[in-house]
């Protein structure tokens, strides 16, 4: 049983580019979350998503963020227009079922680079 | 400021040596989970607390939680260098939301 997968491991952009993170939960998990982790700072929840359902998206910047957990395929994050300040380790985590913590699985990240 | 204060921020210790993190909430614990994260990993579930007073242990690696200071500590006896890495304590402090975080400490062990 693959873990959760997150892909790419490592994007550059250039400010004002689009950044597209994507996450495979592990089988038989249906919940998503993703975390950013700043340098010097601690882990930040940003969105917990469902399957084709937003939960929880308290944590999720206002604007240029969005994120998706469609029927069929990963959950993607979506970060447009990047600023250098976007610059952070992402993170996602699964669970085969709400709250669950001990259950939650976390993906290796993705580590963006804003020029 | 911040809701979970992890002390001390990094930790070298020569290996063999006992060590001990610290996690400190300002508000009601309704769950205190510890996790260790290697540089370019995710993070690898430890430990979860949930009631005062309560104590697990796993190999060489034991946390408490102390309901009442509303503070657990992982205490780990006799360090390797497989034991270094950054340990991070995530707080479930209201029941249904996402765990915060404290912003890890970093353990070095020297052989």
């Amino acid at each position: 049983n693959a873990g959760v997968m997150q892909n790419p491991r490592h994007l550059v952009r250039r400010r004002g580019q689009e950044a597209r993170l994507r996450c495979s939960p592990m089988k038989g998990h249906s919940h998503v979350y993703w975390y950013r982790q700043l340098p010097e700072e601690g882990l930040k929840f940003m969105v917990y998503l469902q399957k084709e359902n937003i939960i929880d998206e308290s944590g999720m910047p206002k604007e240029r963020f969005s994120a998706e957990f469609p029927k069929e395929g990963p959950s993607i994050l979506r970060i447009q227009q990047v600023v250098r300040g976007d610059s952070a380790a992402y993170f996602c985590a699964s669970s085969p079922s709400a709250g669950g913590w001990d259950e939650q699985f976390f993906g290796p990240g993705t580590r963006l680079t804003v020029l | 400021s911040q809701e979970l204060e992890q002390s001390p921020q990094s930790l070298i210790v020569q290996e063999g040596k006992n060590l001990t993190i610290n996690c400190t909430s300002s508000k009601t614990l309704y769950g205190l989970y510890w996790y260790k994260q290697k540089y370019g990993e995710g993070l690898i579930f430890l430990m979860m607390l949930q009631k005062g007073g309560e104590e697990k242990s796993h190999e060489k690696i034991t946390a408490k939680l102390d309901e009442k200071k509303q503070q657990s500590s992982l205490h780990i006896t006799a360090s390797q260098p497989s034991h270094a890495g950054i340990y991070l304590c995530g707080a479930d402090v209201q029941a249904g939301t996402a765990l915060i975080f404290g912003k890890g400490t970093t353990l070095s062990v020297s052989s």
